[in-house]
C-alpha cells in the first residue's frame, strides 16, 4: 500500500516559470519529509526536506511547503531552469523506522 | 568518499538464472538499504540493515530473494531463480544514524529475459 503518493506522473513548466510538484501521504507518524532528485542512470539524489514542525523550508530556488491537516506537501522551483529537468521523489520517515517511504515520483520536463 | 559503489551497472540474464547484485555503503554509515524501482510500484524498500543486521525484509517480494551484509562494507541482494518480473532498477541505499538522508548508489539495471 502506497503511503506516499505523487498522483501527477509527468509535468512540463517553461523555463523562468514556477514548477509545483505535489506529495500526499497516508500516514500519520510521518514526521519529517524528503524531496529527492533523479537523473537518468543515475541513482537519486537528496534535494531539501522538512520537518513536521514547521511548515515551510526555503533553499534558494527550492520551496516545501507542508500542510499536516491534509497531509499534503508541495515542491515549488523558482524559477525553473532546463537542468532541473529530472525525475522527483517525495519520502516520508516515522521515529520508527529508519526506511524511507517514497512516492512513484513525478517526472519533471523544463522546456526553454 | 567515492559515495555508495553498486555493481554490474547493468546485467542481463536469462529466466531461471541466479543474479548477485553488490554494493559497498559509505565508510561509516551504519544503515544499508536495498530499494527497487519499477514503473508500476515508483521506489520500493525490500531490505534495510543496522550495523550488518537485517532489520526490516518484509518488503523483499519472495524466497527467492535474499540479501547479506557479511561486513560494514559490503552487502550483497541474490535472485535466484531470476524471473522476467524481476526486471528493474536496484538501488543501494546507505545512512549514518545521525542522519535521515539516505545516499543512493547508480543502481544496477537488471533485465531478465
Amino acid at each position: 500500500d502506497q503511503q506516499v503518493k505523487q498522483n501527477s506522473p509527468s509535468l512540463s513548466v517553461q523555463e523562468g516559470r514556477i514548477s509545483i510538484l505535489n506529495c500526499d501521504y497516508t500516514n500519520s507518524m510521518f514526521d519529517y519529509f524528503l524531496w529527492y532528485k533523479k537523473y537518468p542512470a543515475e541513482g537519486p539524489t537528496f534535494l531539501i526536506s522538512i520537518s513536521s514542525i514547521k511548515d515551510k523550508n526555503e533553499d534558494g530556488r527550492f520551496t516545501v511547503f507542508l500542510n499536516k491537516s491534509a497531509k499534503h506537501l508541495s515542491l515549488h522551483i523558482v524559477p525553473s531552469q532546463p537542468g532541473d529537468s529530472a525525475v522527483y521523489f517525495c519520502a516520508g520517515d516515522s521515529n520508527s523506522g529508519y526506511a524511507l517511504n517514497f512516492g512513484k515520483g513525478t517526472s519533471l520536463l523544463v522546456t526553454p | 568518499d567515492a559515495g555508495v559503489i553498486q555493481s554490474p551497472r547493468h546485467e542481463v540474464t536469462e529466466m531461471g538464472q541466479e543474479v548477485t547484485l553488490r554494493c559497498k555503503p559509505i565508510s561509516g554509515h551504519d544503515y544499508l538499504f536495498w530499494y527497487r524501482q519499477t514503473m508500476m510500484r515508483g521506489l520500493e524498500l525490500l531490505i534495510y540493515f543496522n550495523n550488518n543486521v537485517p532489520i526490516d525484509d518484509s518488503g523483499m517480494p519472495e524466497d527467492r530473494f535474499s540479501a547479506k551484509m557479511p561486513n560494514a562494507s559490503f552487502s550483497t541482494l541474490k535472485i535466484q531463480p531470476s524471473e522476467p518480473r524481476d526486471s528493474a532498477v536496484y538501488f543501494c541505499a546507505s545512512s549514518s544514524d545521525r542522519d535521515e538522508k539516505l545516499f543512493f548508489g547508480s543502481g544496477t539495471q537488471l533485465s531478465v529475459l
